[in-house]
C-alpha cells in the first residue's frame, strides 16, 4: 500500500555498524509496529509504539532502538550490527481497533 | 501476555480441494482475529478478519470461524487455487486497549494443480 513506506528496501552493511531502516505512513494511524521474519521464526516484534513520544519492547528489542517524534515516523536503529541481525525488517500500522498495514519490507544484510 | 499457536505449520493440499488452518488463544479478553496471508518476497496482507461478538464471516472461498469459549478460530479456504499457496498468519488483538498484536507462527499452504 503506498500509505505505509520503508527504506530503504535492501541494505548491506558489516559487523559494528550503525544502520537505521525509515518507516513512513500517511494514514495518522496511532500504533506503529516494527517485526523481523527470518526463515522459520514467522513474525516476531521488535518495538511497538501507541503514539507519538510512547514505546514499547517487543518479543526481541535487544540491539534496537527506536523513537517516535512524529505519529508519521517510525525509525528503528540498529547501534552496532551484528550478523544474527540479519533478516527481513517489516514495519506495520494500525489503528486502535482493526487489522495492521505492513510495509514492504528492508531486506538487511549484515556481513 | 497472550499466547497463538498455529497449526499445521506446513499443509498441501489437492486443488479445488478445502484447507483448514486452526489456531488458539491463550487471552480470553482478546477480541479482535485478523488472519494474513504472505506470498513469497511479498508483505503479509490481511485477507479476512473476525471480532469477538461475531461466530463465523465469510468472503467468497475463504471463511473463518471462532469459538470464544474453547479460544480458538480457524481458517477454512474451499476450491483451492494455485494462486491460494502462500503462508497464513493468524493472529490476535485485545483492542480494548489498542495493544500489540500476537501472532501464531505460520502455516505454509502448497496447492498442487
Amino acid at each position: 500500500d503506498a500509505g505505509i513506506t520503508q527504506s530503504p528496501r535492501y541494505k548491506i552493511t558489516e559487523t559494528g555498524r550503525q544502520v537505521t531502516l525509515m518507516c513512513h505512513q500517511t494514514w495518522s494511524h496511532s500504533y506503529m509496529f516494527w517485526y523481523r521474519q527470518d526463515l522459520g521464526h514467522g513474525l516476531r516484534l521488535i518495538y511497538y509504539s501507541a503514539a507519538a513520544d510512547i514505546t514499547d519492547k517487543g518479543e526481541v528489542p535487544d540491539g534496537y532502538v527506536v523513537s517516535r517524534s512524529k505519529t508519521e515516523n517510525f525509525p528503528l536503529t540498529l547501534e552496532s550490527a551484528t550478523r544474527s541481525q540479519t533478516s527481513v525488517y517489516f514495519c506495520a500500522s494500525s489503528d486502535p481497533y482493526n487489522e495492521q498495514f505492513f510495509g514492504p519490507g528492508t531486506r538487511l544484510t549484515v556481513l | 501476555g497472550e499466547n497463538v499457536e498455529q497449526h499445521p505449520s506446513t499443509l498441501s493440499v489437492q486443488e479445488g480441494d478445502s484447507a483448514v488452518i486452526k489456531c488458539t488463544y491463550s487471552d480470553s479478553a482478546s477480541n479482535y482475529f485478523p488472519w494474513y496471508k504472505q506470498e513469497l518476497g511479498k508483505r503479509p496482507q490481511l485477507i479476512i478478519d473476525i471480532r469477538s461478538n461475531v461466530g463465523e464471516k465469510k468472503d467468497q472461498r475463504i471463511a473463518v470461524t471462532l469459538n470464544k469459549t474453547a479460544k480458538h478460530f480457524s481458517l477454512h479456504i474451499t476450491e483451492t487455487q494455485p494462486e491460494d499457496s502462500a503462508v497464513y498468519f493468524c493472529a490476535a488483538r485485545e483492542t480494548n486497549t489498542g495493544n500489540q498484536f500476537y501472532f501464531g507462527t505460520g502455516t505454509s499452504l502448497t496447492v498442487i494443480p
